[in-house]
C-alpha cells in the first residue's frame, strides 16, 4: 500500500522560505518521479516542480525560480523549499507519485495535503 | 503554456444519468490528456491517463475519449459517489497544466 504523507509548518510569514517534507511507505523513492501540486482554497490544481532520485528536477516557471527539490533516499523522503512567500503562495500543498509509465507526468497516488498560510 | 479548459463548470444531474464533461486544449497535446476526480477535502484521484486508459480500480463507467485538443470524460451513469469536482491535466509539454475543474452535483 503505497502512501505519502506531507509535514512541515502550517504558517509560513511573508517574504520567508516554506519548507515541507513528503515522507513515501511502501514504494522506493529510488524507483518514480516524485511531485508536489498545489491548490489554493477553492480554486484549480497547480503542478509546482518534480524530482527523479537522481537529482533530475523540473519545476513550473511561475515559481520565478523560487523553488527547489531535494530527495533524501535514505529516509525514502523528498522535500519542497519555496523562497520569498507572498499571500499568493497559500495553498494545500499534495506531495504526489509520478505513474510508472513515461517520466512521472500523471500522478497515481497523493498525500492528503497540507495547508500552508502565508501571514504575518 | 498550454491552457485547459473545461467545460460546463457545473453539470446538474440525477443518479443514474449519463454525464459528459469536455476539455479543451490551447493547442494539440496528442493523446497525453489524464482526467481527475476530487471530492470534498480530498486530493484528487486518477481515472483516465492518456486520453482513453482507465487508471487501476476505476469502474468501466468511466470512459474518455478525443485526441489533439478536444476530449470528452462520460460516466455511463452516475452513482451517488461520483458527485465531485473534476479536472483534466495534459503531459504534452511542460508545465504541466490542470484545467479549472467541472463540479457534477446532484439535480
Amino acid at each position: 500500500q503505497v502512501q505519502l504523507q506531507e509535514s512541515g509548518p502550517g504558517l509560513v510569514k511573508p517574504s520567508d522560505t516554506l519548507s515541507l517534507t513528503c515522507t513515501v511507505s511502501g514504494a522506493s523513492i529510488s524507483t518514480y518521479y516524485w511531485s508536489w501540486i498545489r491548490q489554493p482554497p477553492g480554486k484549480g490544481l497547480e503542478w509546482i516542480a518534480y524530482i527523479y532520485y537522481s537529482g533530475t528536477t523540473k519545476y513550473n516557471p511561475s515559481l520565478k525560480s523560487r523553488g527547489t527539490m531535494s530527495v533524501d533516499t535514505s529516509k525514502n523522503q523528498f522535500s519542497l523549499k519555496l523562497n520569498s512567500v507572498t499571500a499568493a503562495d497559500t495553498a494545500v500543498y499534495y506531495c504526489a507519485r509520478g505513474t510508472p509509465y513515461g517520466s512521472g507526468e500523471n500522478f497515481d497516488y497523493w498525500g492528503q495535503g497540507t495547508l500552508v498560510t502565508v501571514s504575518s | 503554456e498550454i491552457v485547459l479548459t473545461q467545460s460546463p463548470a457545473t453539470l446538474s444531474l440525477s443518479p443514474g444519468e449519463r454525464a459528459t464533461l469536455s476539455c479543451r486544449a490551447s493547442q494539440s497535446v496528442s493523446s497525453y490528456l489524464a482526467w481527475y476526480q476530487q471530492k470534498p477535502g480530498q486530493a484528487p484521484r486518477l481515472l483516465i491517463y492518456d486520453a482513453s486508459n482507465r487508471a487501476t480500480g476505476i469502474p468501466p463507467r468511466f470512459s474518455g475519449s478525443g485526441s489533439g485538443t478536444d476530449f470528452t470524460l462520460t460516466i455511463s451513469s452516475l452513482e451517488p459517489e461520483d458527485f465531485a469536482v473534476y479536472y483534466c491535466q495534459q503531459r504534452s509539454s511542460w508545465p504541466l497544466t490542470f484545467g479549472p475543474g467541472t463540479k457534477v452535483d446532484i439535480k
